[in-house]
């Protein structure tokens, strides 16, 4: 079955760690993304890719980095520059200029310890 | 103003209501419209998209009025299953990027 996985569920970092959040699809979307959500917020926009090879910035892409040297791979890295990290990371992917919405991995909880 | 704005709720129903949500958008040339449904500590899923025409899904209806800038979810006999956050979600005009809304959070009591 075609999906969109997400590893580790959940994560803990020390200060000053950097980290990497996996985001893998086989749906063949071209489109993916990583949303932040933080307790009773909605869903912010980190960064997005189009295209292998290319991605931008969201609403809130300060001390985050990402990757997309393969279709089926999106990794974030959030880095020690991000002031607070602790939140439940969302990965999702679409195809048809969103005409049919995205599928979510089930998301990796990040806790700073 | 924010871009997608729903009422936060929690709207506590009990079993077999009907109970509406309406959202509203800022963007007059949104092209897709959808609702998604959030169970606590996991991820949004795909409940129905949103068509100009309305559509209908079971116990679930949804509209678009685009004169008004707003769509609505309606959810006939319900469940205590349906119990969630209910997020509108809008695709701006050209771009592959979903706007969500901060959800509007539904109890549904027995």
């Amino acid at each position: 079955d075609g999906g969109i996985t997400q590893s580790p569920k959940y994560l803990f970092r020390k200060e000053g760690q950097n980290v990497t959040l996996s985001c893998e699809q086989n749906l063949n979307h071209d489109a993916m993304y990583w949303y932040r959500q933080d307790p009773g917020q909605g869903l912010r926009l980190i960064y997005y890719s189009q295209i292998v090879n290319d991605f931008q910035k969201g609403d809130i892409a300060e001390g985050y980095s990402v990757s997309r040297e393969k279709k089926e791979s999106f990794p974030l890295t959030v880095t020690s520059a991000q002031k607070n990290p602790t939140a439940f990371y969302l990965c999702a992917s679409g195809g048809e200029q969103g005409v049919r919405g995205y599928t979510f991995g089930s998301g990796t909880r990040l806790t700073v310890v | 103003r924010k871009e997608v704005e729903q009422d936060p709720g929690p709207f506590n129903v009990p079993e077999g209501a009907t109970v509406a949500f309406n959202c509203t958008y800022s963007n007059s040339a949104s092209q897709s419209f959808f609702w998604y449904r959030q169970d606590c500590r996991k991820e949004p899923k795909l409940l129905m998209s949103v068509y100009s025409s309305g559509n209908e899904d079971g116990r679930f209806t949804a509209q678009l009025n685009r004169a008004s800038q707003y769509i609505s979810l309606l959810i006939r006999d319900s469940k205590l299953s349906d119990s969630a956050t209910y997020l509108c979600v809008v695709t701006p005009l050209n771009t592959d990027k979903l706007i969500f809304g901060t959800g509007t959070r539904l109890q549904v009591f027995p």
